[in-house]
Order: C-alpha cells, then sequence, then structure tokens
C-alpha cells in the first residue's frame, strides 16, 4: 500500500516568517501534486512535479520532487494571511489508474 | 459547465435512509473520481470512473455504497441505509485523461447522518 505522510499536521506562524511543509513516503510515486483547500471548498492544483530533483517556484512557493521520487517539499517564503489553509499532497498510485493518494494535509495559519 | 459542480451542497439525513449524490463533471473530461474527506483531514479515495465504466471501486467501504456515471458525464454516488460514521465531506473530481493531470474538484458534500 503507498502511503504518503505529511509534517508538520498543524503549523501557526506569524506573517512573514518562512516555513517548510514535507511530503514522505517509502514508495516511489511518478509524480506528486501538491493543492490547497480553503473551508467549504475543493481542494485546487498548485503544482505537478514529475522529474526526481525538480524545483519549480509559484511567486514565494517553492516546490521540490526528492531525487528518488519518494518525498516533495513546500517552502513558504515570507508567509501572508492569505496562504492560510488546508495543503494536501498527492502521488499518483501504482497500476496506471490516474486515482491520485493523498497525505493527511498540514493546516496552516497565517496570523496578521 | 466551467467547473465542476456537486449537489446538494449539504445533506442531512437520518440514520437507516438512503441518500444520493450528484457530480456533474467539467464536459469533455473522461475521468471522474470520488473521494471522502473527514473534518480537517487529507481524502479517502472511493471510486474512480473512466468514461462509464469504473475499473477502481477499491476505495468503496462497503456495500452500502455504490456508485455510477451516466453519458460519460454525471455520476451519483449512493449510500444505503446510513450509518453516523458515514458522515463525511464527499469530493467529486474530474480529469482530461488519467494520468499526470491535475484534477479539477467540485465543492463537496457535506453529508450528516443524525
Amino acid at each position: 500500500t503507498q502511503l504518503l505522510e505529511q509534517s508538520p499536521q498543524f503549523l501557526s506562524i506569524q506573517e512573514g516568517e518562512n516555513l517548510t511543509v514535507y511530503c514522505n513516503s517509502s514508495s516511489v510515486f511518478s509524480s506528486l501534486q501538491w493543492y490547497r483547500q480553503e473551508p467549504g471548498e475543493g481542494p485546487v492544483l498548485l503544482v505537478t512535479v514529475v522529474t526526481g530533483g525538480e524545483v519549480k517556484k509559484l511567486k514565494r512557493l517553492t516546490f521540490q520532487f526528492g531525487d528518488a521520487r519518494k518525498d516533495s517539499s513546500l517552502h513558504i517564503t515570507a508567509a501572508q494571511p492569505g496562504d492560510t489553509g488546508l495543503y494536501l499532497c498527492a502521488g499518483h498510485g501504482s497500476g496506471n489508474t490516474g486515482k491520485l493518494i493523498f497525505g493527511q494535509g498540514t493546516t496552516l495559519q497565517v496570523k496578521p | 459547465g466551467a467547473g465542476v459542480s456537486q449537489s446538494p451542497s449539504n445533506k442531512v439525513t437520518e440514520k437507516g435512509k438512503d441518500v444520493e449524490l450528484r457530480c456533474d463533471p467539467i464536459s469533455g473530461h473522461t475521468a471522474l473520481y470520488w473521494y471522502r474527506q473527514s473534518l480537517g483531514q487529507g481524502l479517502e479515495f472511493l471510486i474512480y470512473f473512466q468514461g462509464n465504466s469504473a475499473p477502481d471501486k477499491s476505495g468503496l467501504p462497503s456495500d452500502r455504497f455504490s456508485a455510477e456515471r451516466t453519458g460519460g458525464s454525471v455520476s451519483t454516488l449512493t449510500i444505503q441505509r446510513t450509518q453516523q460514521e458515514d458522515s463525511a465531506v464527499y469530493l467529486c473530481a474530474s480529469s482530461p485523461n488519467r494520468v499526470l493531470y491535475g484534477y479539477t474538484f467540485g465543492s463537496g458534500t457535506r453529508l450528516t447522518v443524525v
């Protein structure tokens, strides 16, 4: 069974601080995605990483895929209250069904 | 439509009743997924459709749960004889194809069994 473990589960920081969220597995994934979810809404795709060692930037967000394609990280620079939400990593499981396996999520609260 | 539409947005039902949850995917998206999310938690896979067929039903928790998709479009998730542990947000997502594309999610149906 392929599992994704996210850490930390909860993070409460002040505006302007930096943070990193980790997504780890013992299994290899063909790709990993990161989503952000706000209360009452479905998750929204932020990025897809495919190649081991790949780094992608989205404004103040930096995503990295591990060399062995078993882990990923999300780094936010100078967090803002608008970054508050639930961050989910997800990987495509084996079997080529397109089914995504989700981590438990990291709840981020950025205080003004 | 422009996005994935789910209805109802909220449903309160009595234990033992049957419920139907509907998902209208983005037009042209061949893949459709149902997930379940408990409060503040990650998403639990339920079932995947490619067109009208369901190659992967491995996440359905029990035989009280069933789903169908018609015309390669609308999908319905049915829960029979609801139990309190069925209370959760049920999310539907669609995708242009099976692999590597991101999902577009609906806003979900919040199901409360009392």
